[in-house]
């Protein structure tokens, strides 16, 4: 099983739609989660934290189930610069590496 | 925002020969790290080094993989006889913390290596 999983997409989406990723993760010692995002031939860049009481920033929403090891993130009023793909991220146990899903991709269009 | 910095952006090199990737990590982060991406797949990491020594691994940074700080500022990644699967874009990264939950890595644009 591989260590985080993602739908990969793509989501074409209208501007100004609501669009949710997930992703599931297979180590439950796991601890710190985050969302990056990577635009094409670019390095990832954080998106957000993801804690275990959700949190949001902006029109970006994160959730973490610990007991369905699975994480979210819901993207409001989607903006065409929100075209790109979106990492989900979990720590090692050892602290140092992050384990990065093979993302999502998004396309939102005028 | 402090960057990152990747010298050179693109290598191209032959199969057999030894390449040095070079970074520049912030300045005052004390974490660096590198990670590579082949095309089409996940961002994978290769090792992490902490006060001049590695902290953690992965199993793709075997004997042929080396990092050096070799000054105050720089932080290398040498492949000692490149094969075609090194071929990737390889990140480097730094960090102030290197393991709080909300330690955030900064990466560097990258250097798409080549191997022919």
């Amino acid at each position: 099983r591989k260590e985080v999983e993602q739908d990969p997409g793509p989501f074409n989406v209208p501007e100004g739609a609501t669009v949710a990723f997930n992703c599931t993760y297979s180590n439950s010692a796991s601890q710190s989660f985050f969302w990056y995002r990577q635009d094409c031939r670019k390095e990832p860049k954080l998106l957000m934290s993801v804690y275990s009481s959700g949190n949001e920033d902006g029109r970006f929403t994160a959730q973490l189930n610990r007991a369905s090891q699975y994480i979210s993130l819901l993207i409001r009023d989607s903006k065409l610069s929100d075209s790109a793909t979106y990492l989900c991220v979990v720590r090692s146990n050892s602290g140092y590496a992050l384990n990065f899903g093979k993302g999502t991709s998004l396309l939102v269009t005028p | 925002e402090p960057e990152v910095t990747q010298t050179p952006s693109h290598q191209v090199t032959q199969m057999g020969q030894e390449v040095i990737l070079r970074c520049v990590p912030i300045s005052n982060h004390l974490y660096f790290y590198w990670y590579r991406q082949i095309l089409g797949q996940k961002v994978e990491f290769l090792v992490s080094f902490y006060n001049n020594e590695i902290s953690e691994k992965s199993e793709i940074f075997d004997d042929q993989f080396s990092v050096e700080r070799p000054d105050g500022s720089n932080f290398t990644l040498k492949i000692r006889s490149t094969k075609l699967e090194d071929s990737a874009m390889y990140f480097c990264a730094s960090s102030a913390w290197g393991q709080g939950a909300n330690e955030k890595l900064f990466f560097g644009s990258g250097t798409q290596l080549s191997v022919l």
